[in-house]
């Protein structure tokens, strides 16, 4: 089956500067790859996803790439604030169907 | 913008009693989901239900577990027998629709404590 890593487990930046999570897949039939962000005690949510046939794709400071022959994606944020910090999930899926999270990671944004 | 809802917010349960957790999914959508997530640690999938069956199961959802669709909004999780490590946040989830890849919506969860 699909397994998931994700890397680093633990970011600290500085506010305004950059973050990057990667994650890697096992499965090359996956094809769809969303991330989530889950703040202490609430629901995982949607902040942007990908699918196998774009390669880049980005929402204000928030881009994600993908790169299937390594089998892996990224997750940038650029001018991180405060509000960023949260615990950052990736995932993996094909078509949709039940995702496969990656272990996440705890960003935190020092003011 | 609909949402996910999930009840109750926290169940406490004594060791071996049966729980139902409840979700109603966003009201057009047809794909349903259940993943549990251990304190601390990743979410993990459980189960996925169309068509009033069940899809697709992990090695979690055992013969402890059952889901059902009562009615055209409702979607439970039961876990019978409850066990100490069934302690987690349980977290419903639903899509639009599998075939194009649609993102899956997450309700707030239910946090379950066996004591």
């Amino acid at each position: 089956g699909e397994n998931v890593e994700q890397h680093p487990s633990t970011l600290s930046v500085q506010e305004g500067d950059s973050a990057v999570i990667k994650c890697t897949y096992s499965d090359s039939a996956s094809n769809y790859f969303p991330w989530y962000k889950q703040e202490l005690g609430k629901r995982p949510q949607l902040i942007i996803d990908i699918r196998s046939n774009v390669g880049e794709k980005k929402d204000q400071r928030i881009a994600v790439t993908l790169n299937k022959t390594a089998k892996h994606f990224s997750l940038h944020i650029t001018e991180t604030q405060p509000e960023d910090s949260a615990v950052y999930f990736c995932a993996a899926s094909y078509y949709g169907q039940n995702f496969v999270f990656g272990p996440g990671t705890r960003l935190s944004v020092l003011p | 913008e609909p949402e996910v809802t999930q009840t109750p917010s926290h169940q406490v349960t004594q060791m071996g009693q049966e729980v139902i957790l409840r979700c109603v999914p966003i009201s057009n959508h047809l794909y349903f989901y259940w993943y549990r997530q251990i304190l601390g640690q990743k979410v993990e999938f459980l189960v996925s239900f169309y068509n009033n069956e069940i899809s697709e199961k992990s090695e979690i959802f055992d013969d402890q577990f059952s889901v059902e669709r009562p009615d055209g909004s409702n979607f439970t999780l039961k876990i019978r027998s409850t066990k100490l490590e069934d302690s987690a946040m349980y977290f419903c989830a639903s899509s639009e629709a599998v075939g194009s890849a649609q993102p899956q919506h997450f309700g707030d969860g239910t946090r379950l404590s066996i004591l």
